[in-house]
């Protein structure tokens, strides 16, 4: 039982460059999230899953999408990386609505 | 939308002190209060919680208080050790924002030895 893994642990790009952060959970959970961390403000929601099948939109999630593939799994894209988009990245999930969320290790990412 | 604000933003505590840390929000339909705790370099990790039905909680050295008509809750932590040190959240979640999680901005907590 490895909980929630994210991939990869780190990342750097260059500005302009796409990627797809992956995440997966082996909890049978039935919503997903994902935050960003930046020094001094905390945790910010970028888009979350409630249920398989369904996304929606956090409060920073200009420039990312993200797609549900089934219930494990939780992909966060990048289409055209930005400075401004440097951050720790955690995926988290959580079994029902008013469930702690548990977080992934996290990816390290940092856009040049 | 729910709007967490968090105090202080950092905190530095004698070992065997108790350290306070203070949240307010904004959305008076917030039902689910949970705190975690970050050490460097790590995952958030959750330490306690607590649900507007309840105004108190405790887990051996910690508890949470929640003040729902003024619309804030804390964190206390008694006889602080140096592993208490960390980077504590506390968040919000409102019964209308399905499965969203608003957290603070953090507090750094030092316990000196």
């Amino acid at each position: 039982n490895a909980g929630v893994t994210q991939t990869p642990k780190f990342q750097v790009l260059k500005t302009g460059q796409s990627m797809t952060l992956q995440c997966a959970q082996d909890m049978n959970h039935n919503s997903m999230y994902w935050y960003r961390q930046d020094p001094g403000m905390g945790l910010r929601l970028i888009y979350y899953s409630a249920s398989e099948g369904t996304t929606d939109k956090g409060e920073v999630p200009n420039g990312y999408n993200v797609s549900r593939l089934n219930k494990r799994e939780f992909s966060l894209r990048l289409e055209s990386a930005a400075p401004s988009q440097t951050s720790v990245y955690f995926c988290a999930s959580a079994i029902e609505e008013s469930s702690p969320l548990h977080f992934g290790n996290g990816t390290r990412l940092t856009v040049t | 939308g729910e709007n967490v604000e968090q105090h202080p933003s950092t905190l530095s505590v004698q070992e065997g002190d108790s350290a306070v840390i203070k949240c307010t929000y904004s959305d008076s339909a917030s039902n689910y209060f949970p705190w975690y705790k970050q050490e460097l370099g790590k995952r958030p990790q959750l330490i306690i919680d607590i649900r507007s039905n309840v105004g108190e909680k405790k887990d051996q050295r910690i508890a949470v208080t929640l003040n729902k008509t003024a619309k804030h809750f804390s964190l206390h932590i008694t006889e602080t050790q140096p592993e208490d040190s960390a980077v504590y959240f506390c968040a919000a979640r409102a019964r209308d924002s399905s499965y969203k999680l608003i957290f603070g901005s953090g507090t750094r907590l030092l316990v000196r030895p």
